[in-house]
């Protein structure tokens, strides 16, 4: 089983709908982190949370410490959403922002 | 202020030769990390540098693999003789400290004929 898991693995939506994409992780964690892969590569670091809820555009981040759960959430999709999200995690034994990453959910909205 | 900028974005080596990737940190980042996505599969871990040393290597394969952070100029991952299952995208980040969020290069996509 790995450290952090990623669902779905893949998500269609509709332009306009609420988007939800769930991580677990299984290590104590310093940090969790969410980013996002567009086609061609490149890659972009969304959100770092260690607790509670933070909010970018439209985009917010969730995590449940106790639970070992965070949520990526996606409100009014639009096609240009469409990329993989993947959620990574800072293990505390690591001592420092060493990153081990869930699979990636691989997200496409349709217009 | 440019953002963490590697090169080549896109690399082709033949079997055997040697692959040299760069990466240069944002401005004030003293701290480097490089990952390695294979295709299909998920990023890893592979180093964790600052300035002029190497803190952790655990995710570097043990031979023709080596990382270095110099003091001038950009960190460098080098791979030796190269093979087919070394093609993959090669990431790398930068962050001014360990506790503040990384930001990421564009990738260096390596293909081995």
């Amino acid at each position: 089983k790995n450290e952090v898991e990623q669902s779905p693995q893949n998500l269609t939506a509709q332009e306009g709908e609420f988007i939800t994409i769930n991580c677990s992780y299984s290590v104590g964690i310093s940090a969790l982190h969410w980013l996002q892969q567009h086609p061609g590569g490149g890659i972009v670091s969304l959100f770092m949370l260690s607790s509670g809820k933070k909010k970018h555009g439209r985009l917010i981040a969730t995590i449940n410490i106790q639970e070992k759960h965070s949520s990526l959430h996606i409100t009014a999709s639009h096609p240009r959403d469409s990329a993989v999200y993947i959620c990574a995690a800072s293990p505390i034994s690591g001592g420092y922002n060493k990153l081990i990453f869930g699979a990636g959910t691989r997200l496409a909205v349709h217009p | 202020n440019a953002g963490v900028m590697q090169n080549p974005r896109h690399l082709v080596r033949r079997r055997g030769q040697e692959a040299r990737l760069r990466c240069s940190p944002m401005k004030g980042h003293s701290h480097v990390y490089w990952y390695r996505q294979l295709p299909e599969e998920g990023l890893k871990f592979m180093v964790y540098l600052q300035k002029e040393n190497i803190i952790d290597e655990s995710g570097m394969p043990k031979e023709r693999f080596s990382a270095e952070f110099p003091k001038e100029g950009p960190s460098i991952l080098r791979i030796q003789q190269v093979v087919r299952g070394d093609s993959a995208a090669y990431f790398c980040a930068s962050s001014p400290n360990r506790d503040q969020p990384q930001h990421f290069g564009d990738g260096t996509r390596l293909s081995i004929l």
